[in-house]
């Protein structure tokens, strides 16, 4: 079946515009997961949503940065006023969210310039 | 919030050397550990999930151990090839669901 897709592949942006970017996980998932990659650094957790609970934003760096899920399934990360600290990839990952065993599967990523 | 460190964080191997990298957690307060590998380019794929009670996994020449009471697991790739040239993330997932990611061993394998 089809896997995690996120948009856009790549956005290059001016500092100060907003941006939005869209994943959608693998159908049925109940768990969904925004991270992001900054050069020469790890993955950074920044949100989490399970089905229908308050999602878990604990890793979102900034408050420029929002995320929504709509209908437990699409989701939008939304970044304000983007600055160059920004850039980075942003990967979303979806999982069955029924157990901690259960494996996170990655979208390719959207990689977010910001000049 | 748990705290996940890989080592080392890059290493270069000749084809067809053996190598392995650790990943190490300060307790065992979480569900399962996993392991991806993350080519350039592409998205982390999952290796193997490991549960609390001493897990040993094995997919071809890649195999992982877990030792929770010393805290740390071990990934080997045995005889390793050009294609396994990636970054290899360590990952606990604790607090129903939610994942902590090390920061990745990056490999190099020189043909």
């Amino acid at each position: 079946g089809a896997g995690v897709s996120q948009s856009p592949s790549n956005k290059v942006t001016e500092k100060g515009k907003d941006v939005e970017l869209r994943c959608d996980p693998i159908s049925g998932h109940t768990a969904l997961y925004w991270y992001r990659q900054s050069l020469g650094q790890g993955l950074e957790f920044l949100i989490y949503f399970q089905g229908n609970s308050a999602p878990d934003k604990s890793g979102l760096p900034s408050d420029r940065f929002s995320a929504e899920r709509t209908g437990g399934s699409v989701s939008t990360l939304t970044i304000q006023r983007t600055q160059q600290e920004d850039s980075a990839v942003y990967l979303c990952a979806s999982s069955q969210g029924l157990a901690d065993t259960d494996t996170q599967y990655f979208g390719p990523g959207t990689r977010l310039t910001v000049l | 919030i748990l705290n996940v460190e890989q080592s080392p964080q890059s290493l270069h191997v000749q084809e067809g050397d053996s190598t392995n990298f650790t990943c190490s957690f300060p307790s065992s307060n979480f569900y399962a550990l996993h392991w991806y590998r993350w080519e350039t380019a592409k998205s982390p794929e999952a290796l193997f999930v490991m549960t609390l009670n001493g897990d040993e996994k094995k997919k071809g020449r890649i195999s992982a151990t877990l030792n929770t009471k010393e805290g740390y697991s071990y990934l080997y790739i045995k005889g390793s090839q050009p294609e396994d040239s990636a970054t290899y993330l360590c990952a606990l997932s604790a607090d129903f669901n939610k994942f902590y990611f090390g920061s990745g061993t990056k490999l190099n394998v020189k043909p």
